[in-house]
């Protein structure tokens, strides 16, 4: 059964602060990691992948991946408020196989 | 910006009714997906189309589930006897191939009563 673990929150973190999300998942083959944001009765919304061990930064969000930890995580620097969402953590194993979605964190970012 | 887009965006059905809800993957997009999310649950892998047929299906997609490409944009999921259960946000996401990146649209909520 593969597994995809994130801590529910919420995380609360004031404007302008980092906010640091983490995900741990159990198939060790697992090849591509993503980050979806998830507004309130709303789709997810896919704003970061990566692939291979290290950081992968875009603009405010930064991804980071180990893969002998099994552990993603995802930091969003300059932390606004229109950045409080759920954010998701998916995994696939292989090429264009069906994502396994975490529960979610639920981030605050308070004004 | 290409998207995925579905319809409707909210559908109440009685216990036992069929629905069928539809989706406009994105033009250049070879693989196909639907998802539920049951309300504060997480998103739930339902059923892959890849090549007009299905690649992969979950548990959750019996025979009450079913899809069809019946033309080359439109992606249907039909649900053939809603239950009380089936009450969920469907999502349908498409990629590209080469490209693992799924994008999702905007959901059907369905809400069987």
């Amino acid at each position: 059964q593969k597994e995809v673990e994130q801590n529910s929150g919420p995380l609360s973190v004031p404007e302008g602060a980092i906010a640091s999300l983490n995900c741990t998942y159990s198939d060790r083959v697992s090849q591509s990691f993503f980050w979806y944001r998830q507004y309130s009765g709303k789709s997810p919304e896919l704003i970061m992948s990566i692939y291979s061990n290290g950081d992968k930064e875009d603009g405010r969000f930064t991804a980071q991946l180990n893969k002998a930890s099994q552990y993603v995580s995802l930091l969003i620097r300059d932390s606004q408020p229109s950045d409080s969402a759920t954010y998701l953590c998916a995994v696939n194993h292989r090429g264009n196989t069906p994502l396994v979605f975490g529960k979610g964190t639920r981030l605050s970012v308070i004004a | 910006e290409p998207e995925v887009t579905q319809t409707p965006s909210h559908q109440v059905t009685q216990m036992g009714q069929e629905v069928i809800l539809r989706c406009v993957p994105i033009s250049n997009h070879l693989y196909f997906y639907w998802y539920r999310q049951i309300l504060g649950q997480k998103v739930e892998f339902l059923v892959s189309f890849y090549n007009n047929e299905i690649s992969e299906k979950s548990e959750i997609f019996d025979d009450q589930f079913s899809v069809e490409r019946p033309d080359g944009s439109n992606f249907t999921l039909k649900i053939r006897s809603t239950k009380l259960e089936d009450s969920a946000m469907y999502f349908c996401a498409s990629s590209g191939a080469g490209n693992t990146e799924a994008f999702f649209g905007q959901g059907t909520r369905l809400t069987v009563v």
